[in-house]
């Protein structure tokens, strides 16, 4: 099935760093959204983009959703160890099924 | 209400056996969704109900796969004469109506041999 392109597909950092990631798609999607994943576990929500343009917070998470609805990038401040995990986009369209990308893992070293 | 709630969390059968996953979405949503995650992927589509009705199937779907929302409250998720490419997380997810953000719950991890 489709999925999204999904960069970098894995980053090492040192805690406090910030991160950024981003994810493309050749189709236009009318949602973004990013999930986070532990091992073993379902994929929990982050954050939710629904307009083109626009920039969201969530505490130390950024999203935007950008102008061309075809892309959206996340970025985490100040990362700490609890961030490790496997970070997903999202991206929904007209009937509210999701098409996710590949992931990107986290490694933050304290 | 704690969120989406999957069973069994784990589930090893032998290659032809048949299984059946449940899922107990989150009680106001009225929308509900099947997804397939295979190691080192994003979670992929099957299928998904509005209330009672199945509503779309991807292809992924064999005809030895089908999911069944009775009463539009929980679903169940049956494989028939299970095979090895089955090994996954099956994921299920909810929504409200009219809204994109699916809340997933922990998934069922099933292992054929």
């Amino acid at each position: 099935g489709q999925q999204l392109n999904q960069s970098p597909q894995s980053m090492f950092i040192q805690e406090g760093e910030d991160v950024s990631m981003n994810c493309t798609s050749s189709s236009i999607f009318n949602t973004w959204l990013w999930y986070k994943q532990d091992p073993g576990e379902g994929p929990v929500l982050l954050i939710a983009l629904y307009k083109a343009g626009e920039l969201t917070s969530n505490g130390r998470l950024t999203a935007q959703f950008g102008i061309t609805r075809k892309d959206s990038f996340l970025n985490i401040s100040a990362s700490i160890p609890s961030d490790v995990g496997i970070y997903f986009c999202a991206g929904g369209g007209s009937n509210y099924k999701l098409t996710f990308g590949k992931g990107t893992l986290l490694t933050v070293n304290p | 209400d704690t969120g989406v709630s999957q069973d069994p969390r784990h589930k090893i059968t032998k290659r032809g056996q048949n299984v059946t996953f449940r899922c107990d979405p989150i009680s106001e949503h009225n929308r509900l969704y099947w997804y397939r995650q295979t190691l080192g992927q994003g979670p992929e589509f099957l299928t998904y109900f509005q209330n009672e009705a199945q509503l779309e199937k991807s292809r992924l779907l064999s005809d030895r796969f089908s999911a069944e929302r009775p009463k539009g409250s929980f679903s169940t998720l049956e494989i028939q004469r299970t095979e090895q490419g089955d090994s996954a997380m099956y994921l299920c997810a909810s929504s409200l109506p009219l809204e994109t953000e699916a809340f997933f719950g922990q998934g069922t991890r099933l292992t054929v041999v």
